[in-house]
């Protein structure tokens, strides 16, 4: 059953605490992204990779790391510095072949922190 | 920079066609539609793509109109589980896709 997964869905943490949130995906794409989603809002672009050991800054990168160190996997740790962490995460990868592109998405990870 | 317009909201009786409108009257060329919705607290779900001509899938259909300055999506018999957030992106490959605030459609029994 191919997909992408993450984990936990629910994540709670005190302030201060970093925290890695988990995505993987069995799809054989090259490429995955990492999105935040506040209340009502569209998704903004934390991080994104094209490639294994390679990945470039989004728009709203400052406070968050990732690491690819993997193909399947693409883990976004939520630093201290972020200042306004609790949010919803998505994660999705893309195949980036025969021209197209598409994106497809995990169900996300809604992380609060207290 | 928001290349796309869209209603923030819309009501659509179930059963009935459902009609969701975008603008992108600065698309370029070689840059698609692509239409992806989100149900509520869920990862956001790919429904259709098109460059000029009208596509169809299982899911949806997608006409652009001819100068390719607009677009709409259509659920053609909508249900309850289609009310979710409806997404229209410009998008030319090996861009970022750029999720404005969507349309949320309410499916009304």
């Amino acid at each position: 059953d191919g997909g992408i997964t993450q984990s936990p869905k629910y994540l709670f943490r005190k302030e201060g605490q970093n925290v890695t949130l988990s995505c993987e995906q069995n799809l054989n794409h090259d490429a995955m992204y990492w999105y935040r989603q506040d209340p009502g809002q569209g998704l903004r672009l934390i991080y994104y990779s094209q490639i294994v050991n390679d990945f470039q800054k989004g728009d709203i990168a400052e406070g968050y790391s990732v690491s690819r160190e993997k193909k399947e996997s693409f883990p976004l740790t939520v630093t201290s510095a972020q200042k306004n962490p609790t949010a919803f995460y998505l994660c999705a990868s893309s195949a980036r072949t025969s021209g197209m592109d598409t994106q497809y998405f995990g169900p996300g990870t809604r992380l609060t922190v207290l | 920079d928001a290349k796309t317009t869209q209603p923030t909201s819309m009501d659509c009786a179930e059963g009935r066609a459902a009609n969701l409108p975008c603008n992108h009257s600065t698309i370029s060329g070689n840059e698609y539609v692509y239409w992806y919705r989100q149900i509520h607290s869920q990862g956001p779900q790919y429904i259709i793509h098109g460059l000029k001509n009208n596509e169809t899938n299982e899911m949806a259909s997608l006409i652009i109109t001819e100068d390719r300055k607009s677009s709409t999506l259509i659920l053609p018999h909508a249900t309850l589980r289609d009310t979710a957030v409806y997404y229209c992106i410009v998008h030319n490959y090996g861009q970022n896709f750029v999720f404005g605030p969507g349309t949320r459609l309410s499916v009304l029994p």
